[in-house]
């Protein structure tokens, strides 16, 4: 089946620990993209990627790291730099930066203790 | 500031009735306006809207949008349990670094039976 997946489906950590969320997605998308989501609020864009080997800064992008070595793979990582990390994680993937609609992993909640 | 504004953030209604669903956006270089539907996990597409006064419909669901006045509805006619959902409004713009969504925060819509 075509489609983006996430994993895990659930993380905890403790304070201070660094974390990385998988994206893997097999629909053969160029861009890639990760939000953030809190309680009774909308989705805000942490970093996105148009190609393999690049990727731009969104609107929440401090405490987070990502890379993309594979067009199929953007994992980001949650570092101790993150003030308030606890959040549900999405992410998304479109065929192109020109084709705005989007396609939603699953998405990962995010606890830490 | 790029924003996009949904309204009411929360709706509770009876079976049968019919609802509308605002949102209004001022963006830099607007794209297209995108509906995506989020029943407690992975928001899934509805609509994307690029030309003004074109209705576009599924079912109950259609919505419009009205560049001018940079706003768009959802209406969902003859409600049911199963549209209780968070309705997020999204709108595509381009900037030099590539082309993305923003998101609003979602209205909430509770159809009682």
């Amino acid at each position: 089946d075509g489609g983006i997946t996430q994993s895990p489906k659930y993380l905890f950590r403790k304070e201070g620990q660094n974390v990385t969320l998988s994206c893997e997605q097999n629909l053969n998308h160029d861009a890639m993209y990760w939000y953030r989501q809190d309680p009774g609020q909308g989705l805000r864009l942490i970093y996105y990627s148009q190609i393999v080997n690049d990727f731009q800064k969104g609107d929440i992008a401090e405490g987070y790291s990502v890379s993309r070595e594979k067009k199929e793979s953007f994992p980001l990582t949650v570092t101790s730099a993150q003030k308030n990390p606890t959040a549900f994680y999405l992410c998304a993937s479109s065929i192109n930066s020109l084709n705005n609609e989007q396609f939603f992993g699953p998405g990962t909640r995010l606890t830490v203790l | 500031e790029d924003k996009v504004v949904q309204s009411p953030l929360s709706l509770v209604v009876h079976e049968g009735d019919t609802v509308t669903l605002n949102c209004s956006y001022e963006v830099t270089n607007f794209r297209s306006l995108l509906w995506y539907k989020q029943e407690k996990k992975a928001p899934t597409f509805l609509f994307m809207l690029t030309s003004s006064g074109i209705e576009k419909k599924s079912g109950r669901l259609s919505s419009i949008l009205d560049k001018k006045e940079l706003f768009s509805i959802l209406n969902i006619t003859a409600t049911q349990t199963g549209d209780s959902a968070v309705y997020l409004c999204a709108v595509a713009f381009r900037e030099t670094s590539g082309s993305r969504l923003t998101f609003g925060e979602g209205t909430q819509l509770t159809v009682n039976p």
